[in-house]
């Protein structure tokens, strides 16, 4: 059974940072591209940033380039996100998602992670 | 950056009435469209993917159809535990984008 467990979220301050973490299990993680998706208070969902299944090949949203990173250890069936200089409007549940590759659906969900920055 | 516009944003409905929610695309994205199923406090839940092809264990109630900007998700017989907020989303280019949600009521 597919399971994806973030963790590592909450309260910072503005410009701060944050590193988030998603624990994988119940599936073959090397196999899969990863993404990370946030949804803000009572809003919709805006995909982040993804990373293929070796790691190669990454690709950002305009929102986060710039501030955030991600990373993988498959290895450790672990994926990652840094988030540095945090803005209030970054304030969200932050979701990790499996897909076959790029462009393909999100198929698994993590449970979600909140991240709040504020002052 | 490819828009996705959902419409209408709430309905409400009755149980066994037939609703249909629609999603235009900004451009044509074929057939590239997904839809997601959200119930309150909980992730996202994978539908339907490349407009009509329903996941493993999703009800036939549910359905999907359209082409390049103009798609449909239309549940046949709407049941208590549908009601949830339903996302299109477009896998077509990049970036990938999500339309603004249909909150189901019932």
């Amino acid at each position: 059974q597919v399971q994806l467990v973030e963790s590592g979220g909450g309260l910072v301050k503005p410009g701060g940072s944050l590193r988030l973490s998603c624990a994988a299990s119940g599936f073959t993680f090397s196999d899969y591209s990863v993404s990370w998706i946030r949804q803000a208070p009572g809003k919709g969902l805006e995909w982040l940033s993804y990373i293929s299944s070796t790691g190669g090949t990454t690709f950002y949203g305009a929102s986060v380039k710039g501030r955030f990173t991600i990373s993988r250890d498959n290895a450790k069936n672990s994926l990652f996100l840094q988030m540095n200089s945090l803005r209030t409007e970054d304030t969200a549940v932050y979701y990790c998602t499996t897909s076959l590759d790029w462009l393909l659906p999100f198929d698994s969900w993590g449970q979600g992670t909140l991240v709040t920055v504020s002052s | 950056d490819i828009h996705m516009t959902q419409s209408p944003s709430s309905l409400s409905a009755s149980v066994g009435d037939r609703v249909t929610i629609t999603c235009r695309a900004s451009q044509s994205i074929s057939s590239y469209l997904n839809w997601y199923q959200q119930k309150p406090g909980m992730a996202p839940k994978f539908l339907i993917h490349t407009a009509s092809t329903l996941q493993s264990g999703v009800p036939s109630r549910f359905s999907g159809g359209g082409f390049g900007t103009d798609f449909t998700l239309t549940i046949s017989s709407l049941q208590p535990e549908d009601s949830a907020t339903y996302y299109c989303q477009q896998s077509y280019s990049n970036p990938v984008t999500f339309g603004g949600g249909t909150k189901v009521e019932i």
